[in-house]
């Protein structure tokens, strides 16, 4: 069972371009979440996602900034028109879904590698 | 202002000693609490999760303890060993009418020396 995939790894952008970053999740979890990491900072929670649902989107950026968890394919957390601020790197989590009776924040998450994204 | 703050920010011992990282939050009404080691360039890892009421939760040479009345949460490392050279991250989460809520304190950067 692979884990979760995040791809690029690495990704360059001028400023003004557009950034795709994608997310596998891990066989069978239907909840992918996104995080940024600022440099010298912790991890800040962007998105939470069901398939093809968004159910908390409190840490998006108002602008520039979409996510999307489609029926089949991957995640993807979409910067538009990236500026230098938007340098950082970009984790990716998945869970299951909560057993009964639990909520989704007693579900354990499990991280991707990350994308590192640096903008010109 | 942070909910949850770790300390210390960074902490050198030689390979082989003993070590505890701190971990205090402000978050209520307090859900659960997570330890996660997180490798130079890659994602995080999880190394413990705790309820409320649970007070301690080991995994191998990593032993979490939590005290719920004082907000206050330690990770002890015995024995250390190169490869525990890592940012070591505390995680809390609480119960929110909807929605997700965790909240990510900054880690504590632990280098292991021979």
């Amino acid at each position: 069972n692979a884990g979760v995939m995040q791809n690029p790894r690495h990704l360059v952008r001028r400023r003004g371009q557009e950034a795709r970053l994608r997310c596998s999740p891990m066989k069978g979890h239907s909840h992918v979440y996104w995080y940024r990491q600022l440099p010298e900072e912790g991890l800040k929670f962007m998105v939470y996602l069901q398939k093809e649902n968004i159910i908390d989107e409190s840490g998006m950026p108002k602008e520039r900034f979409s996510a999307e968890f489609p029926k089949e394919g991957p995640s993807i957390l979409r910067i538009q028109q990236v500026v230098r601020g938007d340098s950082a790197a970009y984790f990716c989590a998945s869970s299951p879904p909560p057993k009964t009776g639990d909520s989704v924040v007693q579900n354990e998450q499990f991280f991707g590698p990350g994308t590192r994204l640096t903008v010109l | 202002k942070n909910q949850v703050e770790q300390s210390p920010q960074s902490l050198i011992i030689l390979e082989g000693k003993n070590c505890t990282l701190q971990c205090n939050y402000t978050v209520s009404p307090f859900s659960n609490l997570r330890w996660y080691k997180q490798d130079t360039g890659r994602g995080p890892v999880s190394l413990t999760i705790m309820t409320f009421s649970e007070n301690t939760k080991s995994n191998g040479r990593y032993t979490a303890t939590l005290d719920a009345d004082t907000k206050q949460s330690s990770l002890h490392i015995t024995a250390s060993q190169l490869s525990d050279s890592a940012s070591y991250i505390c995680v809390v989460s609480w119960i929110a009418n909807s929605g997700y809520a965790l909240n990510f304190g900054k880690g504590t950067s632990l280098l292991v020396t021979p």
